[in-house]
């Protein structure tokens, strides 16, 4: 298995410009996960899927951000408008169950200038 | 609420010298603690899950033990390519999500 891929590695936009970010997850996982990391908080999650299906989006800073899974194989993170504070490294995950290990994608570095 | 403590915040050893991390957490019905290995530019690789007090699990020269308000990774004669920073996180409750710590950045000198 490829493991979890993640695309783009890097994206630098201007604010104002929309962000998608996109994520294959591990086949046979039931659990998707984004997470944004930056130095001053660490790894942060988003929100997560279970069997395609977003079940908390409470990490979500606000409606700016959007999350679709419409498929086991893919799912996408949207930034819409995006903003110079938006710049960090975003992480998808995907497990099969719960209780277990993640297994991390990449990431992708986002810069907004 | 939810909280996870990890120190030092930044460790330098000398080759062959051993040391623990320290992780303290705070989270209401733990199910599992886990820590994961990241390298500069890549995503966090998982090491080990420990789901009750008392529990240890070992791989090459790390080994990880968990108590009721903590857990400690014990690093042995470490070397170079153990440098990296390591994560703690937990899951607890009903949340199937991992509340990461913002990690240990070791630093090992040949």
């Amino acid at each position: 298995d490829a493991g979890v891929i993640q695309s783009p590695r890097h994206e630098v936009t201007e604010m104002g410009q929309e962000v998608t970010l996109r994520c294959k997850p591990i086949s046979g996982h039931d659990y998707l996960f984004w997470y944004r990391q930056t130095m001053m908080r660490g790894l942060e999650l988003l929100i997560y899927f279970n069997n395609n299906v977003p079940i908390d989006d409470s990490g979500m800073p606000e409606d700016r951000f959007s999350a679709k899974m419409p498929n086991a194989s893919f799912s996408t993170l949207k930034i819409q408008p995006s903003e110079p504070r938006d710049s960090a490294v975003y992480f998808c995950a995907s497990s099969y169950g719960h209780g277990y290990g993640y297994t991390f994608g990449s990431g992708t570095r986002l810069t907004v200038v | 609420e939810d909280q996870v403590t990890q120190s030092p915040e930044a460790l330098r050893l000398q080759e062959g010298e051993s040391s623990s991390l320290n992780c303290s957490y705070t989270v209401s019905g733990l199910r599992g603690l886990f820590w994961y290995r990241q390298d500069p530019g890549k995503g966090p690789e998982f090491l080990f899950t420990l789901y009750s007090a008392g529990e240890e699990k070992e791989k090459e020269r790390l080994k990880a033990t968990l108590t009721k308000k903590e857990s400690f990774l014990h690093i042995t004669a470490p070397k170079p390519e153990d440098s990296a920073t390591y994560l703690c996180a937990v899951q607890g409750g009903l949340a199937n999500n991992l509340f990461f710590g913002t990690g240990t950045r070791l630093t090992v000198i040949p």
